[in-house]
C-alpha cells in the first residue's frame, strides 16, 4: 500500500520568504507527527497531531512555525520568514491510533530537504 | 524532563564482527521503547517495538532487548549491508496524547 507522502522532496527559498511543506500519511493512521532533523543530527520533535485533539505544539521552535491538520488527513507545515538556520530536512511520520497501552510505530516518509539561501 | 541517549555515535565495524549499540532513557509514563533504521536519504523504517523490561526481539541479524533504563541492539555477524543509523525512540505519556522522543542515533559501518 501507499506510504507516507511528502512534498516536494527538496526545496529551496531565499532568507525570509515563507515556505510550505506538506505531508499526505497513510490512510486510516489518526497520529500526525512533523520532527526535523538537521544535518547529521537525530531528529527534533516538533508537533503531533492525533485525532481530533488539540496538537501537541510544544516542540516548535519559535512562532514562526506553524501546522495544521485538515479532516484528520493531509498536513501542511509552515514556515515564515524563513532564516538559514532553519536550513534541514523536514519528516513527517504517521501511526494508528494512539491513546492505548500498545502504541504502533511511526511510519516516515522521506522528508523534505530545505535550503534557505 | 524526558531523554533519549545513545552511544556510541559511531561504530565501526569488520564483516562478521558481532558488537552492540545502546540506548539509556528517562521518561515518564514509557509506552514503549523502538528501534529504526535510516539510511541516507530516506526516512527511518521501524525495526522493533519492546514494551516491558526482559521483553527480546529478533529479526535476521539484529536482536533487540530492554530493561528498565536501557535498550541494547545487538547486531550478529553484520554484513556491508547493516551499514546505516539505528535510532531508538520512546514514546512516552500520562495523558491523552503520546509524543515519541528520538535519540540522536548510532551510525554502523560495516567494512567488507
Amino acid at each position: 500500500g501507499a506510504g507516507v507522502s511528502q512534498s516536494p522532496s527538496n526545496k529551496v527559498t531565499e532568507k525570509g520568504k515563507d515556505v510550505e511543506l506538506r505531508c499526505d500519511p497513510i490512510s486510516g493512521h489518526t497520529a500526525l507527527y512533523w520532527y526535523r532533523q538537521s544535518l547529521g543530527q537525530g531528529l527534533e520533535f516538533l508537533i503531533y497531531f492525533q485525532g481530533n485533539s488539540a496538537p501537541d505544539k510544544s516542540g516548535l521552535p519559535s512562532d514562526r512555525f506553524s501546522a495544521e491538520r485538515t479532516g484528520g488527513s493531509v498536513s501542511t507545515l509552515t514556515i515564515q520568514r524563513t532564516q538559514q538556520e532553519d536550513s534541514a530536512v523536514y519528516l513527517c511520520a504517521s501511526s494508528l491510533a494512539s491513546g492505548t497501552a500498545y502504541n504502533s510505530p511511526l511510519h516516515f516518509g522521506n522528508g523534505t530537504r530545505l535550503t534557505v539561501t | 524532563e524526558d531523554q533519549v541517549t545513545q552511544s556510541p555515535e559511531a561504530l565501526r565495524l569488520q564483516e562478521g564482527e558481532s558488537s552492540s549499540l545502546n540506548c539509556s532513557y528517562t521518561v515518564s509514563g514509557l509506552r514503549g521503547l523502538f528501534w529504526y533504521r535510516q539510511d541516507p536519504g530516506k526516512g527511518p523504517e521501524f525495526l522493533f517495538t519492546l514494551y516491558s523490561a526482559g521483553e527480546e526481539k529478533e529479526k535476521e541479524r539484529l536482536k533487540a532487548t530492554l530493561t528498565k533504563k536501557e535498550s541494547f541492539l545487538h547486531i550478529t555477524a553484520p554484513k556491508p549491508e547493516d551499514s546505516a543509523t539505528y535510532l531508538c525512540a520512546v514514546q512516552a505519556g500520562n495523558t491523552g496524547g503520546f509524543k515519541t522522543i528520538f535519540g540522536a542515533g548510532t551510525r554502523l559501518f560495516v567494512k567488507a
